[in-house]
């Protein structure tokens, strides 16, 4: 079945970076594009960014300009997530969400991983 | 930057109907998308494009939009809806995407 596994949970102090891997099963991975999302306890989610798997162009909020990177790598069918120069109010719960397909949902957020927990703290 | 905006909390009881609002001033252009979020749990879609419906989500969600509002009802809510429904959207240029700030569903 069509799945997104992340990898486990990650402690890192302010300042370090963070890497979230999101391998996909079960369908085309360079067919669909794939988004990152995160969630802080009591926030609203906040998109990060996206990359088309296919040809790996990004594109990302411009509140994590210059310190998220998304990248894929198409032969193991995963997508990573970057983060750097982490802080406290990085702490948060992060997804990765495929993108549906375009003709028939547009952007629409259609199978999510099952979340990484990220912790900064000294 | 752009937001969009819900009601915080709606309370029912069970067989009632529950309404969720979220306003947005780019809705009209952009479509909706409507997510159930349960504690520990990843998010599910259960509405796409203003009002489809995905394979799986039972016939009692739908969705509608009004202009720069659009709405999520769960008509004969059970108690397995009880969730967080958060919307997300697009700002009018639709690069970059945007939730709402969540509507906690309370089934009495």
């Amino acid at each position: 079945q069509v799945q997104l596994v992340q990898s486990g949970a990650e402690v890192k102090e302010p300042g370090a970076s963070v890497k979230v891997s999101c391998k996909a099963s079960g369908y085309t991975f360079n067919s669909y594009a794939m988004h990152w999302v995160r969630q802080a306890p009591g926030q609203r989610p906040e998109w990060m960014g996206w990359i088309n798997t296919g040809n790996g162009d990004t594109k990302y909020s411009q509140k994590f300009q210059g310190r998220v990177t998304i990248t894929r790598d198409t032969s193991a069918s995963t997508v990573y997530m970057e983060l750097s120069s982490l802080r406290s109010e990085d702490t948060a719960v992060y997804y990765c969400a495929r993108n549906g397909p375009i003709v028939i949902m547009f952007d629409a957020f259609d199978i999510w991983g099952q979340g990484t927990m990220v912790t900064v703290s000294s | 930057s752009y937001e969009l905006t819900q009601s915080p909390s709606v309370s029912v009881s069970p067989g009632q109907t529950a309404r969720i609002t979220c306003s947005g001033d780019a809705l009209p252009k952009q479509y909706a998308y409507w997510y159930q979020k349960k504690p520990g749990q990843a998010p599910v879609l259960v509405i796409y494009k203003d009002s489809e419906r995905p394979s799986g989500i039972p016939e009692r969600f739908s969705g509608s939009n009004s202009g720069t509002t659009v709405t999520l009802t769960i008509s004969g809510v059970e108690a397995e809806d009880e969730a967080d429904y958060y919307c997300q959207s697009a700002d009018t240029t639709g690069t970059f995407k945007v939730f709402g700030g969540g509507t906690k569903v309370t089934v009495l």
